[in-house]
């Protein structure tokens, strides 16, 4: 069974400052997800993996994907107050009768502070 | 375009009440999703159409739960003699499986059903 685990679960940056968000796979996956949820709102699509090495940019978020260490990040580069919000990694079942269903992680909530 | 609709944006019933949730999937999208979304359990699947084949159920949490989809196109999901437990944000989804020979399978969410059984 797929299991997908974040951390931190919870992130306060300051503005201006970077880091990073970790999400794990237990079993083989070909294709990584993230999403953004405001407060009261939706998921918003944020980034597709679909390869080893992957890396896609947007603004001052990147995510990439490791799937030997099935490992994927969400960095953020010199954090700003729009980007506070819930971000969420989802990983998809490799094949089989389950191909469309995605697993998701706890969440991320990102505050960040002036 | 238009995204993903749900209706109703809020439901609040008391236990023991039958209720249907209604989802309009993105035109042309062959693929369609009911996901749940609650404190305790976080984002959930449950349940997959996909075209014509038989739906992915894995994820109903009991019989209570059911889910048609009517033309290919718009969704409902039924929850019979509702619980307390049942209380979360229901989320519809939906995908085209292939874009230009690319498996993308992204996923669009609509605005989600708040449920609430009192």
């Amino acid at each position: 069974e797929l299991k997908v685990e974040q951390n931190p679960l919870f992130l306060s940056m300051q503005e201006g400052k970077n880091y990073t968000i970790y999400c794990n796979y237990s079993t083989t996956s070909d294709r990584l997800y993230w999403y953004r949820q405001d407060p009261g709102k939706s998921l918003e699509s944020l980034f597709v993996l679909l390869s080893n090495g992957a890396v896609k940019q947007e603004g001052r978020l990147m995510a990439s994907l490791d799937t030997k260490a099935r490992l994927s990040t969400l960095h953020i580069t010199a954090a700003v107050h729009d980007l506070s919000a819930t971000y969420f990694c989802a990983a998809a079942n490799a094949g089989g009768t389950s191909y469309g269903k995605l697993t998701f992680g706890q969440g991320t909530i990102l505050t960040v502070h002036p | 375009g238009a995204g993903v609709s749900q209706s109703p944006s809020n439901k609040v019933t008391e236990k023991g009440k039958d209720v249907e949730l209604r989802c309009d999937p993105i035109s042309g999208h062959t693929a369609l999703y009911w996901y749940r979304q609650s404190l305790g359990q976080g984002l959930e699947f449950l349940i997959y159409f996909q075209g014509n084949s038989a739906p992915d159920k894995s994820g109903l949490p009991s019989d209570r739960f059911s889910a048609e989809r009517t033309g290919g196109s718009v969704s409902t999901l039924t929850i019979q003699r509702t619980q307390q437990e049942d209380s979360a944000v229901y989320l519809c989804a939906s995908s085209r499986i292939r874009t230009s020979g690319v498996d993308y399978n992204e996923q669009f969410f609509g605005p989600g059903t708040r449920l609430t059984v009192l």
